[in-house]
């Protein structure tokens, strides 16, 4: 129930296309679920977050979208450029004080030239 | 602004020696963090710091890890003795703090890599 689950493991995009990562979660009492994004050597960065009282957050060309029925939310990164090339991680917490993130396995996301 | 540091940046041992790792966290950042990160998957949280009170210790192996965080700054992570699966990268993250809602964004350090042969 601790779980977040990630897929895909890895992703190769054409530049200028949409890479989209899904995430899916189990426990109900998670209320906030960011996305970092991990360069290699480099430790993870935020990207973007949401909370589940809204069902979609873009910032520039990512976007994450939130279905609480379905327990799932995904990352759209629009128009992707070589530099985005990194392993993104979602992540999911609850709010309790005292309750850590839990991530994913990572997806590590190839942008060809 | 500093980002959050750590030392060393890598570091090869043999297994049941002991070793190290030191976070210097964000200048005011209450909370702080360890966390583990095999190859492949997503970070673990090992320990979790409130200024230099453990918050959080339920996934950390206290048979052999330890840590502490002197001063409510900067923390050490120690390994004694060390297992060939503690081969990993030990990141350390911080936050100005915890407090309910606030989601206050985790800054992660550029991570220790360590292998154990």
């Amino acid at each position: 129930q601790q779980q977040v689950k990630q897929s895909p493991q890895s992703l190769i995009v054409q530049k200028g296309g949409i890479s989209i990562i899904n995430c899916a979660y189990e426990n109900t009492a998670f209320d906030y679920f960011p996305w970092y994004q991990q360069f290699p050597g480099k430790g993870p960065a935020l990207l973007i977050a949401i909370r589940p009282d809204v069902s979609e957050k873009k910032e520039g060309r990512f976007t994450i979208s939130f279905n609480k029925s379905a327990k799932q939310f995904s990352l759209h990164i629009m128009d992707s450029q070589p530099g985005d090339s990194a392993t993104y991680f979602c992540a999911a917490r609850g709010n309790q004080a005292g309750t850590a993130l839990i991530f994913g396995k990572g997806t590590t996301l190839s942008v060809s030239s | 602004e500093a980002g959050v540091a750590q030392s060393p940046r890598y570091k090869i041992i043999e297994k049941r020696q002991s070793v190290a790792f030191w976070c210097n966290p964000i200048s005011g950042h209450a909370t702080l963090y360890w966390y583990q990160q095999i190859l492949g998957q997503g970070p673990k949280l090992l320990i979790q710091f409130q200024n230099n009170g453990v918050v959080d210790d339920s996934q950390l192996p206290k048979d052999r890890f330890s840590a502490e965080r002197l001063k409510g700054v900067d923390s050490t992570l120690k390994i004694q003795p060390a297992k060939l699966e503690d081969s990993a990268v030990y990141l350390c993250a911080s936050s100005l703090g915890w407090a309910g809602p606030a989601y206050n964004e985790q800054f992660f350090g550029p991570g220790t890599r360590l292998t154990v042969l």
